[in-house]
């Protein structure tokens, strides 16, 4: 069974600094999709970024960006220039890429924004 | 805009109740999904449906139960409440595999269960 592995249980980042949330996975799959999902105080869940296995290239979406190393099966998600509504709960998620697979979850990081 | 909707935000009930958590989603998606959130376990799932009266367990199915007998409604059944099952529940939906935007879930905003 596929497994999502979060070690940072809490991170904390000063305003305008950068931070970098760690996930790691295990699966035997080659094809594959890895998610960032964000759950602010509101607790809507929202997507945050995506990469799909077959992409050798990094995804970003402006201030948030992956780093994707296939072979050590790692995943983490830089965030540039922190700011005070990036404090949430952040969960990295994976999907077999094949039939109607559910989401898997890590346990999540929570992130603190200091101004 | 599109949604997922969870009947309640707050829920309180006694032991042995059953309780019902209601989710509706206006996407003519397939796919649903409950979760439960708790504090240092992340989401882990409960039960799942492709499709109309069709349902898969998941990690944690013990002491659950779900219907789905429209497209758009996925309930969750707790036949008789316990206290361990105090938590934040989360209903999602999403297309089926190869439709635009399968990859990726839409949540509703969560239901926070207490039983006591």
């Amino acid at each position: 069974a596929q497994t999502v592995t979060q070690s940072q249980p809490e991170m904390s980042v000063q305003e305008a600094e950068t931070v970098t949330l760690s996930c790691t996975y295990d699966t035997s799959e080659s094809d594959y999709y890895l998610f960032w999902y964000k759950q602010p105080p509101s607790r809507q869940m929202i997507l945050v970024i995506r990469q799909e296995a077959y992409k050798q290239q990094n995804a970003t979406e402006n201030r948030f960006s992956v780093n994707f190393q296939k072979a050590a099966k790692s995943f983490s998600l830089k965030i540039s220039d922190s700011q005070l509504g990036d404090a949430a709960m952040y969960f990295c998620a994976y999907r077999r890429d094949s039939g109607n697979t559910p989401l898997v979850f890590g346990k999540g990081t929570r992130l603190s924004v200091i101004a | 805009d599109v949604k997922v909707t969870q009947s309640s935000r707050y829920l309180v009930k006694r032991t042995g109740e059953k309780v019902f958590l209601e989710c509706v989603q206006d996407m003519d998606h397939e796919n649903m999904f409950w979760y439960r959130q708790d504090p240092g376990l992340g989401l882990r799932l409960i039960y799942f449906s492709y499709d109309v009266k069709m349902k898969e367990k998941g990690d944690i199915p013990e002491g659950y139960s779900v219907s789905r007998e429209k497209k758009e409604r996925f309930s969750l059944i707790l036949e008789s409440a316990s206290t361990n099952q105090t938590s934040m529940y989360l209903c999602a939906s999403s297309p089926p595999q190869g439709a635009p935007g399968w990859y990726g879930y839409t949540f509703g905003s969560g239901t926070r269960l207490t039983v006591v």
